[in-house]
């Protein structure tokens, strides 16, 4: 079983539409969460971070933290097709040091 | 500001052959870390650098092998390359005990 659990999609959604992304992981350690997006052969691009339960908010983008249910979420408001990419949500250990592991990411599409 | 760059952008080898990818950190970020993302799949730590010391490592071979220059820059090495070592080869940087990173567009290896 991996540490980071994610629906590798792909999900389609029409443009407008609420987006709802989610990752679970098994390991409690996991205290620092990370959600990046990667367009196709491209790096990685930090869109938000957090560590602690609750919610975050950045424009059209909130992420959601269960720690109790090793669960976290990434919704994003009014899609567009410029949002269609990979998702990929990430998390660091609890004091040791800053190595991210990854989930294997869900591909989102967004239809105009 | 420049982010993070990668070279090359891509590169091709044969099995048993040696290759070195090459980084620069973003300005004002001194740890760089190594991350290895097959096809369809989340990227994979490999090592982390800071103060020109491996200062974390992954699960990967001796194979892989990495140095950090006082410019903060960086060089992934690997011998004895396999197949299986197709991917893209991903650098983040991040300054000082800092959870965030900032990812380099990668070098896609292939391996004939």
């Amino acid at each position: 079983q991996k540490e980071v659990e994610q629906d590798p999609g792909p999900l389609s959604v029409p443009e407008g539409a609420i987006v709802s992304l989610n990752c679970t992981y098994s390991n409690s350690a996991f205290q620092y969460f990370m959600w990046y997006r990667q367009y196709s052969r491209k790096g990685p691009e930090l869109l938000m971070y957090t560590y602690s339960s609750g919610n975050k908010e950045d424009g059209r983008f909130t992420a959601q933290v269960d720690k109790s249910s090793k669960y976290i979420s990434l919704f994003i408001r009014d899609s567009q097709p410029s949002d269609s990419a990979t998702y990929l949500c990430a998390m660091i250990y609890n004091n040791a040091g800053n190595m991210l592991t990854f989930g294997g990411g869900t591909r989102l599409m967004v239809k105009p | 500001d420049a982010g993070v760059t990668q070279s090359p952008t891509h590169l091709i080898k044969t099995r048993g052959q040696q290759v070195t990818l090459r980084c620069s950190p973003k300005s004002g970020h001194d740890t760089v870390s190594w991350y290895q993302q097959a096809l369809g799949q989340g990227p994979q730590f490999i090592f982390q650098y800071y103060e020109e010391e491996e200062r974390q490592r992954g699960n990967f071979p001796d194979r892989f092998s990495g140095h950090q220059f006082p410019n903060y820059s960086s060089e992934l090495n690997v011998n004895a390359l396999l197949l299986g070592d197709s991917a893209l080869y991903l650098c983040a940087s991040s300054p000082t005990f800092n959870n965030e990173q900032f990812f380099g567009p990668g070098t896609r290896l292939t391996v004939l």
